[in-house]
């Protein structure tokens, strides 16, 4: 079955500055990549999602790559701010399979 | 509000009790999973239907049960065979589509805690 290994586990960032996090997948299928943001005590929101037919995808200050070939996909957040800071899921899936999540990243954004 | 509501929010268990996490949406959605979110270990599945009247297992089902009579419910009951329920019980659900994947929407979460 899917595997999705997700780096760093925590990262810390200054104020301003970009934040990137990357994932791996182990079943060349998947071909659906979710990033969820994760408030304390809240649920999983989805933020950005990619299909295995793009490369990239860029909403605002949110981007997400996609390496096929390498299988792994990455989340590169520009300009972060404190409100950015939260922990971060990836997640593959293909078609109607559930999806499998990595261990998420904990961002902190520091003033 | 369409949506997917978990309740209780929180749900104390007392050792060889059964209890039962409610699940109710009202997005039409055919698809509804369970996870269990535990610190540092992500999001872990425990069962998911694509169908009424129909459910898998995922990696973790030992000492849960699950129905799924209506569509837009999916009640999960967490038995005394499950050794280490304190977790943080998260329900979602999607479509499902031919060819073509779609992301969840996430339930509030229950916090269990065994007391």
């Amino acid at each position: 079955g899917e595997n999705v290994e997700q780096h760093p586990s925590t990262l810390s960032v200054q104020e301003g500055d970009s934040a990137v996090i990357k994932c791996t997948y182990s079943d060349s299928a998947s071909n659906y990549f979710p990033w969820y943001k994760q408030e304390l005590g809240k649920r999983p929101q989805l933020i950005i999602d990619i299909r295995s037919n793009v490369g990239e995808k860029k909403d605002q200050r949110i981007a997400v790559t996609l390496n096929k070939t390498a299988k792994h996909f990455s989340l590169h957040i520009t300009e972060t701010q404190p409100e950015d800071s939260a922990v971060y899921f990836c997640a593959a899936k293909w078609q109607n399979t559930p999806l499998v999540f990595g261990k998420g990243t904990r961002l902190s954004v520091i003033a | 509000d369409g949506g997917i509501t978990q309740s209780p929010k929180y749900l104390f268990r007392k050792e060889g009790q059964n209890v039962t996490l409610s699940c109710e949406q009202n997005l039409n959605h055919d698809a509804m999973y369970w996870y269990r979110q535990d610190p540092g270990q992500g999001l872990r599945l425990i069962y998911y239907s694509q169908i009424v009247n129909d459910f898998q297992k995922g990696d973790i089902a030992e000492g849960y049960s699950v129905s799924r009579e209506k569509k837009e419910s999916f009640p999960l009951t967490v038995t005394s065979a499950q050794k280490n329920p304190t977790a943080f019980y998260l329900c979602a659900s999607s479509d499902v589509g031919t060819g073509t994947a779609y992301g969840y929407t996430f339930g509030s979460g229950t916090r269990l805690t065994v007391v």
